[in-house]
């Protein structure tokens, strides 16, 4: 079962910074937080993930709160192309390689 | 720039045919997994493995189904007498070792079974 609780659906207007809430109160202290995002009939793309520090790539940040319950990933500048199913994960680095999926948030960016 | 490659992109098969559904890994990579999503679900893992041995095959089905990652040449996933139920998006991913574990995913195949 997953460990992570997501919204279904969320909307963001282009353009606007799009910020995805996770909860995952139960996480383990050497458990990660990935995430990855799935566009409308293409395989999942890896995103970025983090364990306790917040993290910035190219895509976008994740900020993790600091009892690590709970997670935000940002979209700084919403595209269209950036609709997608938005999943959340946890994982213990380097032994559980089992991706374990929820239903994930489906975000859809409006004009 | 190759991804992970699967092919072929979509497969129709009727009701008791066998299934072979290929991925080929990112360059350099040796682990592979396969996962299943049905329509509106997230993925569900279904077996890793590395070069020439299945790590872990808790996933897949006891029956039907079987996976080989040869020492070369691609990995398969080999679905047999496929039924109705077999229906459903199938991904790969491969990743650098478990350690390095960011998995990347090829863009699945699409098995529909008439």
């Amino acid at each position: 079962d997953a460990k992570t609780t997501q919204p279904p659906s969320m909307d963001c207007a282009e353009g606007r910074a799009a910020n995805l809430p996770c909860n995952h109160s139960t996480i383990s202290g050497n458990e990660y937080v990935y995430w990855y995002r799935q566009i409308h009939s293409q395989g999942p793309q890896y995103i970025i993930h983090g364990l306790k520090n917040n993290e910035t790539n190219e895509m976008a940040s994740l900020i993790i709160t600091e009892d690590r319950k709970s997670s935000t990933l940002i979209l700084p500048h919403a595209t269209l192309r950036d609709t997608a199913v938005y999943y959340c994960i946890v994982r213990v680095e380097g032994s559980n390689y089992q991706l374990i999926w929820g239903a994930g948030t489906k975000l859809i960016i409006k004009p | 720039n190759a991804g992970v490659m699967q092919n072929p992109r979509h497969l129709v098969r009727r009701r008791g045919q066998e299934a072979r559904l290929r991925c080929s890994p990112m360059k350099g990579h040796s682990h592979v997994y396969w996962y299943r999503q049905l329509p509106e679900e997230g993925l569900k893992f279904m077996v890793y493995l590395q070069k020439e041995n299945i790590i872990d095959e808790s996933g897949m089905p006891k029956e039907r189904f079987s996976a080989e990652f040869p020492k070369e040449g691609p990995s398969i996933l080999r679905i047999q007498q496929v039924v109705r139920g077999d229906s459903a998006a199938y991904f790969c991913a491969s990743s650098l070792g478990p350690a390095k574990n960011i998995q990347y995913f090829g863009a699945g195949t699409r098995l529909s079974v008439l």
